[in-house]
């Protein structure tokens, strides 16, 4: 029974394409995270919810919307898909905010 | 502002040998930090946290307030801790958890 499960787990669409990824947790955790790693590997928060309620929005284009229907869900849609969107997406969740966060196997998406 | 630098890209040793992550970070606050492991094809695992002061798999990390670091260290590598190691400092101010660049440990046999 997988904690945080993300799907698709791989991506390839257009430039120009609308698409979404979607995450769920079955932890009964109040907050959810989606991380955005380079190809550098490099790790950065892009939104956190808590109990379905938008907390963190970091400097990301509002291409990218996520959207939480409830506690168990946060998914991210994004328009007009961009050659630099290209990275492995992650998602993850956390009892309380700072918690240990337990993480999603990543959706890598590459935009051709 | 909050900041977590991990100087190395590529630690490499042989097995057995010692091993030392390196990482600083920059708050003024009171830090909550936290080593993350990213083995090949899996997903970021959380190895352990400064709070908890405990020994995961033999690593064990102390938070140094004066040189602000939580240098991750093992005494003797295994092969099997070959992985992408991230530390990351939490905010309860931000409410974010800020990753470093993340070091990747070879052990080589």
């Amino acid at each position: 029974d997988t904690a945080v499960s993300q799907t698709p787990k791989y991506l390839v669409t257009q430039m120009g394409n609308d698409k979404s990824i979607k995450c769920e947790q079955n932890l009964g955790h109040d907050t959810m995270y989606w991380y955005k790693q380079d190809s550098k590997k490099f790790l950065k928060i892009m939104f956190s919810y808590n109990n379905k309620e938008l907390i963190i929005n970091e400097t990301v284009p509002n291409r990218f919307s996520p959207k939480s229907p409830d506690k168990a869900h946060l998914n991210l849609h994004i328009n007009s898909l961009e050659l630099g969107d290209s990275a492995v997406y992650f998602c993850a969740s956390s009892q309380r905010e700072l918690d240990g966060y337990t993480f999603g196997s990543g959706t890598r998406l590459t935009v051709v | 502002a909050q900041r977590v630098t991990q100087p190395e890209k590529l630690l490499s040793v042989f097995k057995g040998a010692p091993v030392e992550l390196k990482c600083n970070y920059s708050y003024s606050g009171s830090p909550e930090l936290f080593w993350y492991v990213q083995y090949s094809r899996q997903r970021l695992q959380l190895l352990l946290r400064h709070i908890s002061r405990e020994s995961i798999k033999g690593f064990t990390a102390d938070l140094n307030k004066g040189e602000t670091s939580f240098h991750l260290k093992k005494p003797f590598a295994q092969e099997e801790d070959s992985a992408m190691y991230y530390c990351a400092h939490g905010s309860s101010n931000t409410g974010k958890l800020i990753f470093g660049q993340g070091t990747t440990l070879q052990v080589k046999p």
